[in-house]
């Protein structure tokens, strides 16, 4: 299993550019997460999701959008980008919901410039 | 709004150390709270979960013990090792959403 993977590993955009964020599992999880990690502060829910066709807000959803069309894929959207969004974001899935063992990807280091 | 604080931030001993981290939390109707290692530039990897009925986990070296009444965890780390030098964070689950502490930051002296 590759687990969870995300892609690209890195981006630098220009402020109001657009981009895809890419996140797949391998492991048939029907929770998956987006969470954005900043420096000194401890990660924060952007979006979830607890099976295809079924998303739900986080704490910091403002600017970001997601669909979950499958099992397998939850990619977050940036409509708009701004320097704010300069971040490390990190995708993760588990059986069932958070109360079970959460996998995490390797994560996106994202720049806006 | 659940406020998940770690302290310290950052922690330095001699191999061979016992570990000590601390996790706090304000809300207490928690589903479960979880501890996460974080290497330089990597993903989370899960260490323990502790279920709200459960008052501990243990794996190995490691002890989390978890008193929900009062809004605390400990991470115990026994005998410390060089490898044992990451991020620790804890995280809490209020309702499907898990909220993070900031972790606390370890380094294991040779």
């Amino acid at each position: 299993n590759a687990g969870v993977t995300q892609t690209p590993k890195f981006q630098v955009l220009k402020t109001g550019q657009s981009m895809t964020l890419q996140c797949a599992q391998d492991m048939n999880h029907e929770y998956m997460s987006w969470y954005r990690q900043d420096p000194g502060m401890g990660l924060r829910l952007i979006h979830y999701s607890v099976g295809a066709g079924i998303t739900d807000q986080g704490e910091v959803p403002n600017g970001y959008n997601v669909s979950r069309s499958t099992t397998e894929d939850f990619p977050l959207r940036l409509l708009s980008a701004a320097p704010s969004q300069t971040s490390v974001y990190f995708c993760a899935s588990s059986y069932g919901g958070p109360n079970n063992e959460q996998f995490f990807g390797p994560g996106t280091r994202l720049t806006v410039l | 709004k659940q406020e998940v604080t770690q302290i310290p931030a950052a922690l330095s001993v001699p191999e061979g150390e016992n570990l000590v981290l601390n996790c706090s939390f304000t809300d207490s109707a928690i589903y479960n709270l979880q501890w996460f290692r974080q290497d330089p530039g990597k993903g989370l990897t899960s260490l323990l979960l502790i279920q709200s009925s459960q008052r501990e986990q243990t794996s190995g070296r490691l002890n989390a013990s978890l008193d929900k009444s009062s809004g605390r965890s400990t991470l115990y780390i026994a005998a410390s090792q060089p490898g044992d030098s990451a991020t620790y964070l804890c995280a809490v689950d209020n309702d499907y959403k898990l909220s993070f502490g900031a972790g606390t930051t370890v380094t294991v002296r040779a």
